[in-house]
Parts: structure tokens; C-alpha cells; sequence
């Protein structure tokens, strides 16, 4: 069963810096595509960032564009999101999830919190 | 405010069938695949639905998608207790260079 399991989570000053991880198996990770996907609480689903099996092509919604950066390792089957310059209003469940077609997410890891206050 | 417009909520009684509308534009829907999902209550969302109308493998036929021009559709025949959650709709957006998503329908059954 494809696995991926979110870390990284917590708590942060408006301002400051997080790095989210994401670690996969039972599944040749370099042949999919990958994205993040948050929630804020109470709220609909956002998508943050989108990055192909070769890291290719990145992709970031605009709100996140300039401070988030979505890398991946290949040979450690795991992905990355560096979240920089951090606001309240990022305050959410991030989920890792991978990618297929052109696009849908066929499988959701369970997420990590991450909360932006002072 | 979400690219996809979906109705906030809809409700039926256990055995009755709900849709749910998703409108969106010919630089989404119009000209990309529309994927669905279910977040039971606490949960991770769920893929229920993809490239329009087909089912990932282990979900039942009761739901159903179709997409006419730029809206989508998702049927829930069947009703059950166990369906009451949230539904999101979901497609890739050319003109923005990005996935959007619908505001989510909250399903209630009564």
C-alpha cells in the first residue's frame, strides 16, 4: 500500500521559517509527480505546489510563489517544502500527495499542522 | 473565493440520490479532467473520482461523475449515514498554471 507520511509541523512566529518532509514507499517514487496540498482550519482545500518525477517542472500557487519551494530527492524517495517568510494565513493541515493524469491526487498522506503566530 | 463554484451543502434522506454542481471555465474544466473527493469527518481527503468519470479501484458505484462543457457533476446514489462529509472538486487550470478547487459541498444525510 503506497505510503506517505508528512513531518515537520508545529508552531512558528509570523516571519519564520519551516521545513515540511514527506517520506514515501511502496512505489517507484521517481515516476510520479508530486504536489502539496493545505487546509486551513475550517476551510476548503488549496493547492500549494506541484513538482514532476525529474523536478522538471514547479509549479506554485500564487500565494505561496516566492517563499515556498517544493524540492524532491529521488534517491531518498522523499519530498520537500521550504516555507519561508511565513503568515498567519498559512496556518493549515498540509498534505503530501501524489500525482497522476493531469492531475488528481490518487493518495493523501495524513498531513502536518503547521501554525504561523506570535 | 474559489476558481470552481460548488453549492455549500446538500441534503437527502438515507436510499435517496444528492448530486453536487462544480462550475468552473474552458481554461479549467472546459479543457482539462475534473477529479473529486471525499473528507470524512477528522480525515485526509479521499480520491473518489478522476478524469471526469472514472473510479479508483474499492469505490462503490454509487458515486458517479460527468462533466458537460465547463461543469462537473457528482451523483451519490444510495444514500448512506457513512457518506456524510465533505466533497471537493478538483481540475488543472491552464490559464493559471495551477490546480484549482471547488469550496467544498458539505453532504448531510437527514
Amino acid at each position: 500500500e503506497v505510503q506517505l507520511v508528512e513531518s515537520g509541523g508545529g508552531l512558528v512566529k509570523p516571519g519564520g521559517s519551516l521545513r515540511l518532509s514527506c517520506a514515501t514507499s511502496e512505489f517507484t517514487f521517481s515516476r510520479y509527480s508530486m504536489s502539496w496540498v493545505r487546509q486551513a482550519p475550517g476551510k476548503g482545500l488549496e493547492w500549494v505546489s506541484y513538482v514532476s518525477g525529474s523536478s522538471r517542472y514547479i509549479y506554485y500557487a500564487d500565494s505561496v510563489k516566492g517563499r515556498f519551494t517544493t524540492s524532491r530527492d529521488n534517491a531518498k524517495n522523499s519530498l520537500d517544502l521550504q516555507m519561508n517568510s511565513l503568515r498567519a494565513e498559512d496556518t493549515a493541515i498540509y498534505y503530501c500527495v501524489r500525482v497522476k493524469g493531469s492531475w488528481y491526487a490518487d493518495f493523501w498522506g495524513q498531513g502536518t499542522l503547521v501554525t504561523v503566530s506570535s | 473565493q474559489s476558481v470552481l463554484t460548488q453549492p455549500p451543502s446538500v441534503s437527502a434522506a438515507p436510499g435517496q440520490k444528492v448530486t453536487i454542481s462544480c462550475s468552473g471555465s474552458t481554461s479549467n474544466i472546459g479543457n482539462n479532467y475534473v477529479s473529486w473527493y471525499q473528507q470524512l469527518p477528522g480525515t485526509a481527503p479521499k480520491l473518489l473520482i478522476y478524469d471526469n468519470d472514472k473510479r479508483p479501484s474499492g469505490i462503490p458505484d454509487r458515486f458517479s461523475g460527468s462533466k458537460s462543457g465547463s461543469s462537473a457533476t457528482l451523483g451519490i446514489t444510495g444514500l448512506q449515514t457513512g457518506d456524510e462529509a465533505d466533497y471537493y472538486c478538483g481540475s488543472w487550470d491552464s490559464s493559471l498554471s495551477a490546480v484549482v478547487f471547488g469550496g467544498g459541498t458539505k453532504v448531510t444525510v437527514l
